[in-house]
């Protein structure tokens, strides 16, 4: 059975540049959410889609932004990149989301380095 | 809002020695506590959920018991090895839906 794979593995944008990440989940499960890591902050949840719909927010400005397809893949975009935006982005999924009783499984992440 | 928190932030303790590590929560409305492991540059591997309902959830060396009245979770390994060096953390799905991670504790295993 398949993991959660995420694309590219490893990414180098200028400042001001845009990125998209991508996120293909278990098959079955129709929730996926979206982690950014640093050393200082740890892991800080961006948002989290259910059935193409984004359910969930957390708290970072509008240049984050995701969405999700119709086979339950998720994209995520930065616009206007800026150097504090370099981590390790995460994205996990579920198989169904709100409220139920089971747990997350992540991806090996997209390591952004914003130069 | 919710706050998790891990203590200590690292340990370092000698090959074959039983640890515990700590997580506390401030709200006790949470629907699931998991267990994660991470190893440098890499993604997070689950080791264990425990539901709201359940006390405990064991696997192998592992196991996790969760206080909801108290807002606490312990990870109890058993007869540690190097190869359980690693960053833990633990995690709670809130009230709200959102998974609320704690800045984990760096475990090194002296062999």
């Amino acid at each position: 059975k398949a993991g959660v794979t995420q694309t590219p593995r490893y990414l180098i944008k200028t400042r001001g540049q845009q990125v998209t990440l991508s996120c293909s989940p278990i098959s079955g499960h129709r929730s996926v959410s979206w982690y950014q890591q640093t050393p200082g902050q740890g892991l800080q949840f961006l948002f989290e889609y259910f059935s193409e719909t984004q359910r969930n927010k957390g708290n970072f400005p509008g240049r984050f932004s995701g969405r999700q397809f119709s086979n339950s893949r998720s994209e995520m975009n930065v616009s206007t990149l800026e150097l504090g935006d370099s981590a390790l982005y995460l994205c996990a999924s579920s198989r169904l989301g709100l409220g139920d009783d089971y747990g997350y499984t992540f991806g090996s992440g997209t390591r952004l380095t914003v130069v | 809002k919710q706050e998790v928190t891990q203590i200590p932030a690292a340990l370092s303790v000698p090959e074959g020695e039983n640890l515990v590590l700590n997580c506390s929560f401030t709200d006790s409305a949470i629907y699931n506590l998991q267990w994660f492991r991470q190893d440098p540059g890499k993604g997070l591997t689950s080791l264990l959920l425990i539901q709201s309902s359940q006390r405990e959830q064991t696997s192998g060396r592992l196991n996790a018991s969760l206080d909801k009245s108290s807002g606490r979770s312990t990870l109890y390994i058993a007869a540690s090895q190097p190869g359980d060096s690693a960053t833990y953390l633990c995690a709670v799905r809130d009230r709200d839906d959102k998974i609320i991670f704690g800045k984990g504790t760096r475990l090194h295993i002296l062999p």
